[in-house]
This record gives C-alpha cells, structure tokens and sequence, in this order.
C-alpha cells in the first residue's frame, strides 16, 4: 500500500528566504505526482505536476524535482513571501486507475 | 460551473442522522472524486466515478458511506447513522478524465460536525 510522508510537519521562515519541503512516497510505480497548496477553510489548488519520466518542473518561484528510483521528491519555494504561508500537500498517483494518495503536509509560515 | 461546487459548506448534526453532501462538478468533467480530511491530515481518498459508475469505491470506510452519481454530473455522498468519528471536510475533485495525466480540481469542502 502506498504511503507518503512529508518532512516538516510544519515551518516557519523569515521573508525573502528559500526554502525546500520534501516528500517521500514507499511505492516508487508512480504515473506522476503533485504538489497542492492549501489555505485554511479551503479546497485544494493544484500547483505542480511531474510525470513519472520527468525529473522535474517550474512554475514561477516553485520548482519541484522528483526521483522516482528513491522515491522522494521536494519543493523548493524561492524569496519567500508571507503570502506563501499555507498547507502544502505532496500526492502520488499510483500507476494505473488509483486516485492520489496524499502525504499530511506540511504547515507553512512566512514571517514579514 | 468555472469550479467546483460543493454544499452544503458547513452541517451540524446530531449522533445517528443521515446527511447528503452534494458535490457539482466541472462541467464536462467525466471523473469525480470524493475524499475526506480529518484535521491536521492529509486528504484521504473515498470513492471515485468515471461516468455514472464507481469506478473505486475502495476508500468507503463501512456500509454508512454510499455515494452515487446519477446522471453523470453531480454527485451525493450520503452518511448514514453517523457518528461522532465521520466529523470531517469532505472534498470533491473533478477531472476530464481518469488519468494521472489530468490535473484534479478540487472543491472548497464541506465541513461535517456530529455532536
């Protein structure tokens, strides 16, 4: 059964620093997996997506890398600013039909 | 709909009554997802249709739980007898099509309180 864990539990940086979260996942067979912020009250917003044959992706001050054959990934959140203070949730989709199996997230606070 | 909808946001019930979540998908959306958040979790998955059918329905924790979508569009999550223990956000997610290709977009939850 595939399980992933998420290191920190929570985190609290001053403004402007980079940072990196991390994901590890038990069951490398992997079709992709995501990377989802969470506000307090509210649903899920998709923010990366790496297919299980890339090594990684950019979206704007995030990039998240994966290596499937260790069965980690991270996010890694450049400047960060206080509004980037949120839940960031960690996903795998196993390979075939089996939805996302989430991580617990990690609790993040930016500090102006 | 641009998102989607779920309803109600917040139901408070008493011990041993039944609720129905409602989720309202992504229109042309074929796949819909139902997952359950206890607080301080990760969300944990329930029950998936491709289409009007439950493709996985693995994730129902007992007989209480049922979830059905009808007409291939939206969706209700019906808790029977609850219990202090189902107390929770419910989440729906939508997607075009069951893939891990397809990003999910999920919706804003509701939140379910037994007393």
């Amino acid at each position: 059964k595939q399980e992933v864990t998420q290191i920190p539990a929570a985190l609290s940086v001053p403004e402007g620093e980079n940072l990196v979260l991390n994901c590890s996942f038990t069951d490398s067979a992997i079709y992709n997996l995501q990377w989802f912020r969470q506000d307090p009250g509210k649903g899920l917003t998709s923010l990366l997506l790496i297919q299980s044959s890339q090594r990684e992706q950019t979206s704007g001050r995030l990039n998240a890398s994966l290596d499937k054959s260790s069965g980690r990934s991270t996010l890694y959140i450049a400047a960060s600013q206080p509004g980037d203070s949120a839940t960031y949730l960690c996903a795998v989709w196993n390979s075939g039909n089996t939805p996302l199996v989430f991580g617990k997230g990690t609790r993040l606070s930016v500090i102006a | 709909g641009a998102g989607v909808s779920q309803t109600p946001s917040n139901k408070v019930t008493e011990k041993g009554k039944y609720v129905e979540l409602r989720c309202d998908p992504i229109s042309g959306h074929t796949a819909l997802y139902w997952y359950r958040q206890s607080l301080g979790q990760g969300p944990e998955f329930l029950i998936y249709f491709q289409g009007t059918g439950a493709a996985d329905d693995s994730g129902l924790p007992n007989d209480r739980f049922f979830a059905v979508r009808p007409e291939g569009s939206v969706s209700t999550l019906k808790i029977q007898r609850t219990e202090r223990g189902d107390s929770a956000v419910y989440l729906c997610a939508s997607s075009l099509l069951i893939s891990g290709a397809n990003v999910l977009t999920f919706g804003a939850g509701s939140r379910l309180t037994v007393l």
